[in-house]
């Protein structure tokens, strides 16, 4: 079946730093990769997402960068801010979504 | 514009009762997602609904788990003589729907405690 595998499972950089999550995926058909944030309590929020006939979007300090042949995908975020901090989940999708792991994300003043 | 709407956002049963979760798409969405997410874990697939429709059920649990979307009314998940290992927080989400994949919005979720 579609898998999805997220790395690292844990990220803590310095306030201003980037940070950099990777996924990589198994289902070919997948064509749709969003990223969801996810606030302690909360519901998953989408953040920023790319479609297979694209290799990169970006969103201010966010970007997504796609490589369809190696089956992989990165999240970018760059200057973080302690408000960045969240699990971050990524997730294929041809029409339900397969979610990765999550990254538990901790930016530090 | 409401979002996606799902009630209860807490429930607590004891084990052998029932529990019903619902869900209410955002206006226009035609398509409802349930996915379950462990302590600490990511979100697991569970069923894809249209109206009236169970377009993918292969993430749910062969027993004791149902779902419907009505032709008027929210999504329903049902649980039957719940056990601990139930205790999660069920999330909806809702797309439109269409040819390519739609952007899945999610609810707010249900947490379920088992006792």
């Amino acid at each position: 079946g579609e898998n999805v595998e997220q790395h690292p499972s844990t990220l803590s950089v310095q306030e201003g730093d980037s940070a950099v999550i990777k996924c990589t995926y198994s289902d070919s058909a997948s064509n749709y990769f969003p990223w969801y944030k996810q606030e302690l309590g909360k519901r998953p929020q989408l953040i920023i997402d790319i479609r297979s006939n694209v290799g990169e979007k970006k969103d201010q300090r966010i970007a997504v960068t796609l490589n369809k042949t190696a089956k992989h995908f990165s999240l970018h975020i760059t200057e973080t801010q302690p408000e960045d901090s969240a699990v971050y989940f990524c997730a294929g999708s041809f029409q339900k979504l397969v979610f990765g792991t999550g990254t538990r994300l901790l930016v530090s003043p | 514009n409401a979002g996606v709407m799902q009630n209860p956002r807490h429930l607590v049963r004891r084990r052998g009762q029932e529990a019903r979760l619902r869900c209410s798409p955002m206006k226009g969405h035609s398509h409802v997602y349930w996915y379950r997410q462990l302590p600490e874990e990511g979100l697991k697939f569970m069923v894809y609904l249209q109206k009236e429709n169970i377009i993918d059920e292969s993430g749910m649990p062969k027993e004791r788990f149902s779902a419907e979307f009505p032709k008027e009314g929210p999504s329903i998940l049902r649980i039957q003589q719940v056990v601990r290992g139930d205790s999660a927080a069920y999330f909806c989400a809702s797309s439109a729907g269409g040819p390519v994949p739609e952007t899945q919005y999610f609810g707010p979720g249900t947490r379920l405690l088992v006792l």
